[in-house]
Protein backbone atom coordinates (compact mmCIF):
# COMPACT_ATOMS: atom_id res chain seq x y z
CA UNK A 1 0.00 0.00 0.00
CA UNK A 2 2.74 2.98 -1.00
CA UNK A 3 0.94 6.32 -1.22
CA UNK A 4 0.63 7.53 -4.83
CA UNK A 5 3.39 10.05 -5.90
CA UNK A 6 2.19 13.76 -6.36
CA UNK A 7 4.94 16.65 -6.91
CA UNK A 8 5.28 18.05 -3.98
CA UNK A 9 4.53 21.65 -5.11
CA UNK A 10 3.38 23.50 -8.00
CA UNK A 11 2.74 27.21 -8.21
CA UNK A 12 1.15 29.48 -11.11
CA UNK A 13 0.28 32.92 -11.39
CA UNK A 14 -3.39 34.28 -11.23
CA UNK A 15 -5.54 33.34 -14.19
CA UNK A 16 -2.96 30.78 -15.44
CA UNK A 17 -4.03 27.36 -15.56
CA UNK A 18 -1.54 24.21 -13.72
CA UNK A 19 -1.68 20.43 -14.20
CA UNK A 20 -0.87 18.07 -10.61
CA UNK A 21 -0.06 14.93 -11.80
CA UNK A 22 -0.97 11.53 -9.00
CA UNK A 23 1.12 8.55 -10.45
CA UNK A 24 0.37 5.11 -9.47
CA UNK A 25 0.21 1.15 -10.13
CA UNK A 26 -1.64 -0.84 -12.19
CA UNK A 27 -3.02 -1.99 -9.07
CA UNK A 28 -4.19 1.22 -7.96
CA UNK A 29 -4.76 3.84 -10.54
CA UNK A 30 -4.23 1.86 -13.46
CA UNK A 31 -6.64 -0.69 -12.30
CA UNK A 32 -9.68 1.49 -12.49
CA UNK A 33 -11.55 4.64 -13.16
CA UNK A 34 -12.20 5.11 -9.01
CA UNK A 35 -9.94 8.33 -8.28
CA UNK A 36 -10.54 11.14 -6.84
CA UNK A 37 -8.73 14.41 -6.15
CA UNK A 38 -9.47 16.71 -2.75
CA UNK A 39 -8.31 19.99 -1.89
CA UNK A 40 -7.41 20.82 1.71
CA UNK A 41 -6.98 24.49 3.31
CA UNK A 42 -5.15 24.98 6.30
CA UNK A 43 -6.83 23.85 9.27
CA UNK A 44 -9.79 22.66 7.02
CA UNK A 45 -11.27 19.36 6.47
CA UNK A 46 -10.61 18.20 2.80
CA UNK A 47 -13.07 18.55 0.14
CA UNK A 48 -14.10 16.83 -2.42
CA UNK A 49 -13.28 18.09 -5.77
CA UNK A 50 -13.09 15.36 -8.57
CA UNK A 51 -14.50 11.68 -8.66
CA UNK A 52 -14.62 8.90 -10.77
CA UNK A 53 -11.32 10.58 -12.26
CA UNK A 54 -13.39 13.16 -14.21
CA UNK A 55 -16.44 14.03 -12.45
CA UNK A 56 -17.12 17.17 -10.55
CA UNK A 57 -19.61 17.50 -7.46
CA UNK A 58 -22.92 19.52 -7.33
CA UNK A 59 -21.10 22.93 -6.43
CA UNK A 60 -17.16 22.58 -7.49
CA UNK A 61 -16.45 24.96 -10.33
CA UNK A 62 -15.79 24.29 -13.72
CA UNK A 63 -12.08 25.59 -13.50
CA UNK A 64 -11.59 22.00 -12.02
CA UNK A 65 -10.89 19.17 -14.30
CA UNK A 66 -9.76 15.33 -14.13
CA UNK A 67 -8.12 12.96 -16.43
CA UNK A 68 -6.22 9.89 -16.48
CA UNK A 69 -3.70 8.41 -18.64
CA UNK A 70 -2.50 4.49 -17.81
CA UNK A 71 -1.25 4.28 -14.29
CA UNK A 72 -1.48 8.73 -14.00
CA UNK A 73 -4.19 10.72 -12.97
CA UNK A 74 -4.32 14.58 -12.95
CA UNK A 75 -5.94 17.61 -11.57
CA UNK A 76 -6.11 20.58 -14.17
CA UNK A 77 -7.29 23.91 -12.61
CA UNK A 78 -7.68 26.63 -15.48
CA UNK A 79 -8.19 30.40 -14.24
CA UNK A 80 -6.23 30.10 -11.19
CA UNK A 81 -7.66 32.34 -8.47
CA UNK A 82 -6.33 33.10 -4.73
CA UNK A 83 -8.74 31.13 -3.47
CA UNK A 84 -7.54 28.35 -4.75
CA UNK A 85 -4.15 28.22 -3.19
CA UNK A 86 -4.30 24.96 -0.53
CA UNK A 87 -3.16 21.31 -0.22
CA UNK A 88 -4.29 18.95 -3.02
CA UNK A 89 -4.33 14.99 -2.47
CA UNK A 90 -5.96 12.59 -5.33
CA UNK A 91 -7.19 8.77 -4.12
CA UNK A 92 -7.35 5.56 -5.78
CA UNK A 93 -9.14 2.68 -4.94
CA UNK A 94 -6.75 -0.55 -5.25
CA UNK A 95 -7.16 -3.93 -6.44
CA UNK A 96 -7.37 -5.10 -2.72
CA UNK A 97 -10.14 -3.40 -2.03
CA UNK A 98 -8.18 -0.25 0.13
CA UNK A 99 -7.73 3.01 -0.72
CA UNK A 100 -4.66 4.94 -1.06
CA UNK A 101 -3.94 9.05 -1.50
CA UNK A 102 -0.91 10.72 -2.45
CA UNK A 103 1.72 12.22 -0.75
CA UNK A 104 -0.03 15.77 -1.42
CA UNK A 105 0.61 18.93 -3.30
CA UNK A 106 0.86 22.12 -2.21
CA UNK A 107 -0.48 25.10 -4.56
CA UNK A 108 0.90 28.33 -4.51
CA UNK A 109 -0.95 31.12 -6.05
CA UNK A 110 1.79 33.66 -7.03
CA UNK B 1 -27.73 19.41 6.44
CA UNK B 2 -25.07 16.25 6.34
CA UNK B 3 -22.91 16.58 9.86
CA UNK B 4 -20.31 14.15 11.04
CA UNK B 5 -19.01 15.15 14.81
CA UNK B 6 -15.78 12.72 15.79
CA UNK B 7 -15.05 12.65 19.29
CA UNK B 8 -12.91 10.31 21.68
CA UNK B 9 -9.93 11.65 20.77
CA UNK B 10 -6.73 12.45 23.57
CA UNK B 11 -3.54 11.28 24.92
CA UNK B 12 -2.82 7.58 25.51
CA UNK B 13 0.79 6.02 26.37
CA UNK B 14 2.29 3.17 23.53
CA UNK B 15 0.84 0.43 23.49
CA UNK B 16 -2.82 2.23 25.10
CA UNK B 17 -6.15 2.09 23.69
CA UNK B 18 -8.41 4.43 22.86
CA UNK B 19 -12.50 4.11 20.92
CA UNK B 20 -13.53 6.90 18.78
CA UNK B 21 -16.73 7.60 18.08
CA UNK B 22 -18.21 9.36 14.92
CA UNK B 23 -21.91 10.52 15.23
CA UNK B 24 -23.59 10.79 11.86
CA UNK B 25 -26.63 13.11 11.07
CA UNK B 26 -28.80 14.93 8.50
CA UNK B 27 -28.73 11.47 6.20
CA UNK B 28 -29.55 7.69 6.11
CA UNK B 29 -26.59 7.03 7.89
CA UNK B 30 -27.14 3.05 6.59
CA UNK B 31 -27.50 3.83 2.99
CA UNK B 32 -24.10 4.55 3.08
CA UNK B 33 -19.99 3.15 3.45
CA UNK B 34 -18.42 5.16 5.95
CA UNK B 35 -14.54 5.43 6.62
CA UNK B 36 -11.46 6.48 8.72
CA UNK B 37 -8.88 8.89 7.36
CA UNK B 38 -5.55 10.41 8.88
CA UNK B 39 -3.56 13.30 9.31
CA UNK B 40 -0.86 13.72 11.14
CA UNK B 41 0.62 16.53 12.23
CA UNK B 42 2.28 19.01 9.05
CA UNK B 43 1.78 15.42 6.91
CA UNK B 44 -1.00 14.31 3.85
CA UNK B 45 -3.88 12.24 4.14
CA UNK B 46 -3.65 8.65 5.16
CA UNK B 47 -6.82 6.30 4.35
CA UNK B 48 -7.53 3.81 7.38
CA UNK B 49 -10.23 1.51 7.01
CA UNK B 50 -13.79 1.48 5.41
CA UNK B 51 -17.30 -0.34 6.47
CA UNK B 52 -20.10 -1.29 4.39
CA UNK B 53 -23.66 -0.35 4.49
CA UNK B 54 -24.61 -3.23 7.41
CA UNK B 55 -21.31 -3.64 9.42
CA UNK B 56 -20.48 -7.17 8.00
CA UNK B 57 -17.53 -6.25 6.38
CA UNK B 58 -14.75 -3.90 6.97
CA UNK B 59 -11.19 -3.69 4.65
CA UNK B 60 -8.01 -1.53 6.76
CA UNK B 61 -4.74 -0.28 5.75
CA UNK B 62 -1.81 -3.24 6.12
CA UNK B 63 -0.26 -0.11 9.19
CA UNK B 64 -3.23 -0.68 11.63
CA UNK B 65 -4.29 -4.02 10.24
CA UNK B 66 -4.68 -6.63 13.70
CA UNK B 67 -4.70 -3.05 15.69
CA UNK B 68 -7.68 -1.53 15.39
CA UNK B 69 -11.23 -2.27 14.60
CA UNK B 70 -14.26 -0.26 12.83
CA UNK B 71 -17.82 -1.14 13.46
CA UNK B 72 -21.28 0.91 13.51
CA UNK B 73 -24.19 1.06 15.28
CA UNK B 74 -26.96 1.95 12.41
CA UNK B 75 -29.45 1.93 15.21
CA UNK B 76 -27.61 4.79 16.86
CA UNK B 77 -25.81 6.34 13.53
CA UNK B 78 -22.56 5.88 14.72
CA UNK B 79 -19.53 5.21 13.24
CA UNK B 80 -16.53 3.43 15.56
CA UNK B 81 -12.87 2.80 15.37
CA UNK B 82 -11.42 0.80 18.85
CA UNK B 83 -7.67 1.22 18.59
CA UNK B 84 -5.57 -0.80 20.62
CA UNK B 85 -1.53 -1.25 20.69
CA UNK B 86 -1.48 2.45 20.00
CA UNK B 87 1.82 3.31 18.95
CA UNK B 88 3.80 6.95 18.23
CA UNK B 89 2.94 6.92 14.62
CA UNK B 90 -0.63 6.24 15.11
CA UNK B 91 -0.55 10.41 16.52
CA UNK B 92 -2.92 12.06 13.61
CA UNK B 93 -6.04 14.38 13.43
CA UNK B 94 -8.30 11.30 12.66
CA UNK B 95 -11.39 12.03 10.64
CA UNK B 96 -15.02 10.47 9.80
CA UNK B 97 -15.87 10.10 6.48
CA UNK B 98 -18.97 9.78 4.24
CA UNK B 99 -18.08 7.42 1.05
CA UNK B 100 -20.53 8.68 -2.14
CA UNK B 101 -23.40 6.70 -3.14
CA UNK B 102 -21.96 5.79 -6.20
CA UNK B 103 -18.61 4.82 -4.17
CA UNK B 104 -16.07 6.37 -5.69
CA UNK B 105 -15.10 8.86 -3.53
CA UNK B 106 -15.57 10.72 -0.13
CA UNK B 107 -18.35 13.13 0.18
CA UNK B 108 -18.22 14.59 3.60
CA UNK B 109 -15.77 14.80 6.09
CA UNK B 110 -15.81 15.87 9.73
CA UNK B 111 -13.33 17.79 11.65
CA UNK B 112 -11.47 15.40 13.00
CA UNK B 113 -10.34 14.55 16.35
CA UNK B 114 -6.49 14.47 18.12
CA UNK B 115 -5.34 11.48 19.28
CA UNK B 116 -1.55 11.71 20.66
CA UNK B 117 0.64 8.75 21.55
CA UNK B 118 3.12 9.78 23.55
CA UNK B 119 4.79 8.63 26.74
Amino acid sequence: QSALTQPASVSGSPGQSITISCTGTSSDVGANNYVSWYQQHPGKAPKLMIYDVSNRPSGVSNRFSGSKSGNTASLTISGLQAEDEADYYCNSYTSSSTWVFGGGTKLTVL
Amino acid sequence: EVQLVESGGGSVQPGGSLRLSCAASGFTFSNYWMHWVRQAPGKGLVWVSRINRDGSSTTYADSVKGRFTMSRDNAKNTLYLQMNSLRAEDTALYYCVRETITGTGLDYWGQGTLVTVSS
